[in-house]
């Protein structure tokens, strides 16, 4: 069984560039929650898709938006990325709406970086 | 004041050493605590969850949370240099609120 899976696993982009990035929840889970995690910090919630909405989202700014396809799988776009967008963006996905629970299985990240 | 707090490290301690992690909180409001570790370049890997106050131990793993000193802590028993990671606590209430990590590096 597959677990979560991003793609690609490394990007590097320019100020002022627009990026999009994919992941793939666990099977079973239909809840998928997106992460950033800059160098030396913990993870902070960018927002969480269910039911291809968004049902939750944290203190980002709308130049980040993100997308739930009916397979659960989700895309997370950055626009217009800034040096400080730098970072590993993690993708969690839990099993049946139970979306921010101890039952998140992370992925392995995109790495990416903005030049 | 922020919401988690976690000393960054780094923490060495020799093979077979107990070790002990910490976060403090300010959010009273929090009932879920959980543990990850993290690997380098790899995704954070849930190692224990706790509800409410208490122990709860998982192997040479217990974690405990004490809601009135807004205090939790993880050992880790006969420390292996496989044990090596960043530790990240976590918090939720209506949002999951990580810790910066600390990272542990044990001696062979």
């Amino acid at each position: 069984d597959a677990g979560v899976t991003q793609s690609p696993t490394h990007l590097i982009k320019t100020r002022g560039q627009q990026v999009t990035l994919r992941c793939s929840p666990k099977s079973g889970h239909d809840t998928v929650s997106w992460y950033q995690q800059a160098l030396g910090q913990g993870p902070q919630f960018i927002f969480q898709y269910y039911e291809e909405e968004e049902r939750q989202r944290g203190n980002f700014p709308d130049r980040f938006s993100g997308h739930q396809f009916p397979n659960y799988s989700s895309e997370l776009n950055v626009n217009a990325l800034l040096l400080g967008d730098s970072a590993l963006y993690l993708c969690a996905s839990s099993p049946l709406g139970r979306g921010l629970s101890y039952e998140q299985y992370f992925g392995p990240g995109t790495r990416l970086t903005v030049t | 004041q922020k919401e988690v707090e976690q000393d960054p490290g780094p923490l060495s301690v020799p093979e077979g050493a107990i070790v002990s992690l910490n976060c403090t909180y300010s959010n009273s409001a929090f009932q879920y605590f959980m543990w990850y570790r993290q690997y380098s370049r790899k995704g954070p890997e849930l190692l224990m969850y706790t509800y409410s106050s208490g122990n709860k131990e998982d192997g040479r793993f217990t974690a405990q949370v004490d809601k009135s000193s807004k205090y939790i802590s993880l050992f880790i028993r006969d420390s292996q240099p496989s044990d090596s990671a960043t530790y990240l606590c976590a918090m939720r209430d209506d949002k999951i609120i990580f810790g910066k990590g600390t990272r542990l590096h044990i001696l062979p």
